[in-house]
């Protein structure tokens, strides 16, 4: 069965750091892109960053650049998002999500985690 | 960055009856190869996004032939032929042509 499980979603004090994981199975994981999307609650979705089959290539929004880091070890089919500095405005579901590309250039995400929630909050 | 606008924002629709959903980009999603990078994805109640639609009208694997996408450049519509209830939830278009931004969401309720 093709599956995302993401996990690492806590609550965490504002300035804080925060790693999220997310396992994948059920396809080849080194021939995808992998996104990072995030969903605030009640809100809509907002792509937050990607991250190419090799990891040779990274991309951020705005929203977080300079703060958050993604990262993949493709030994392990695994998808990381290294977080830092957060704000109580990142508090929201994050999901990781399959490309449906290698680079990630202008592909869907077909197959989506079912997410993990992070809360920043003193 | 590429701002996607959706209208209507919600949809309250009857059984058996169709629904549109317009989403514009701020710049053409037509690239250079030809190809449209807008997609369609529906978040049904406390469930992830699935993808719906991709490259503006190809139905992704296992959607209903009732779902049908069009439009060109800038300007794009989905298409419910006759809305089921399993079909509430909230569409969002996305644009693929440079990272990825979402539509604001259009929620569709029966009514």
């Amino acid at each position: 069965e093709v599956q995302l499980v993401e996990s690492g979603g806590v609550v965490v004090q504002p300035g804080g750091s925060l790693r999220l994981s997310c396992a994948a199975s059920g396809f080849t994981f080194d021939d995808y892109a992998m996104h990072w999307v995030r969903q605030a609650p009640g809100k809509g979705l907002e792509w937050v960053s990607l991250i190419s089959w090799d990891g040779g290539s990274t991309y951020y929004a705005d929203s977080v650049k300079g703060r958050f880091t993604i990262s993949r070890d493709n030994s392990k089919n695994s998808l990381y998002l290294q977080m830092n500095s957060l704000r109580a405005e990142d508090t929201a579901l994050y999901y990781c999500a399959k490309d449906t590309h290698d680079y990630g250039d202008y592909g869907a995400f077909d197959i989506w985690g079912q997410g993990t929630m992070v809360t920043v909050s003193s | 960055d590429i701002v996607m606008t959706q209208t209507p924002l919600s949809l309250s629709v009857t059984p058996g009856q169709p629904a549109s959903i317009s989403c514009k980009s701020s710049q053409s999603l037509l690239h250079s190869d030809g190809k449209t990078y807008l997609y369609w994805y529906l978040q049904k109640p406390g469930q992830s996004p699935q993808l719906l639609i991709y490259e503006v009208s190809s139905r992704f694997s296992g959607v209903p032939d009732r779902f049908s996408g069009s439009g060109s450049g800038t300007d794009f519509t989905l298409k419910i032929s006759r809305v089921e209830a399993e079909d509430v939830g909230v569409y969002y278009c996305m644009q693929g042509i440079h990272l990825r931004t979402f539509g604001q969401g259009t929620k569709v309720e029966i009514k």
